[in-house]
């Protein structure tokens, strides 16, 4: 499998700021990684499709304009939330897909926005 | 788009009972089919997935069936230990992009 891995693992933020989430895929070259929204006792919700060199693709009720997704490298994907509000505290994790649909997780990072 | 439905939310079985997960998918061209142990607090973790051109997979004490007939593929897992106790994900894929759909979990609780 792939090796992942997030940054920061938690974040506190006031209400209003912006907050980027790294993803680095460590040992295989990744063209595609996803982000997802878990919230507590919830399940995973596939926020974003991440390409590697050109846009993201959001899923429907996402809002693109407040989570920046860029993927400029092929191990490397960010989140940003932008003008972050408590309702946007959740549990974001991303993940590596390989070729044989395969996906391996990092390790989440747990937003907190007061 | 793809919807996945997973039964039961909770399930509490006894140490070295069997435990039993069962999902139904609705997209009929989904063809990968994962299962993911999160721990609190972790990573989902992927503890094995099924092909629809497979009916069944088995590593050790875990095993996963696939009927494609009837949209629906469960997991099985025999001689459960305490260790096993976290949540449980079901998903369906493999069509558009890599992209999964995933269940709503099930939390396996094994009591010793």
């Amino acid at each position: 499998g792939a090796v992942v891995s997030q940054h920061p693992s938690w974040v506190i933020c006031k209400s209003g700021t912006s907050v980027k989430i790294e993803c680095r895929s460590l040992d295989f070259q990744a063209t595609t990684m996803f982000w997802y929204r878990q919230f507590p006792k919830q399940s995973l919700m596939l926020m974003a499709t991440s390409n590697e060199g050109s846009k993201a693709t959001y899923e429907q009720g996402v809002e693109k304009d407040k989570f920046l997704i860029n993927h400029a490298s092929l191990t490397l994907s960010t989140l940003t939330v932008t003008s972050a509000h408590p309702e946007d505290s959740s549990f974001y994790i991303c993940s590596v897909g390989l070729d044989n649909n395969e996906q391996f997780f990092g390790p989440g990072t747990r937003l907190t926005v007061l | 788009g793809e919807n996945v439905e997973q039964h039961p939310s909770t399930l509490s079985v006894q140490e070295g009972d069997s435990a039993v997960i069962k999902c139904t998918y609705s997209d009929s061209a989904s063809n990968y089919f994962p299962w993911y142990k999160q721990e609190l607090g972790k990573r989902p973790q992927l503890i094995i997935d099924i092909r629809s051109n497979v009916g069944e997979k088995k590593d050790q004490r875990i095993a996963v069936t696939l009927n494609k007939t009837a949209k629906h593929f469960s997991l099985h897992i025999t001689e459960t230990q305490p260790e096993d106790s976290a949540v449980y994900f079901c998903a369906a894929g493999g069509t558009s992009y890599g992209k999964l759909t995933f269940g709503q979990g099930t939390i396996l609780t094994v009591h010793p």
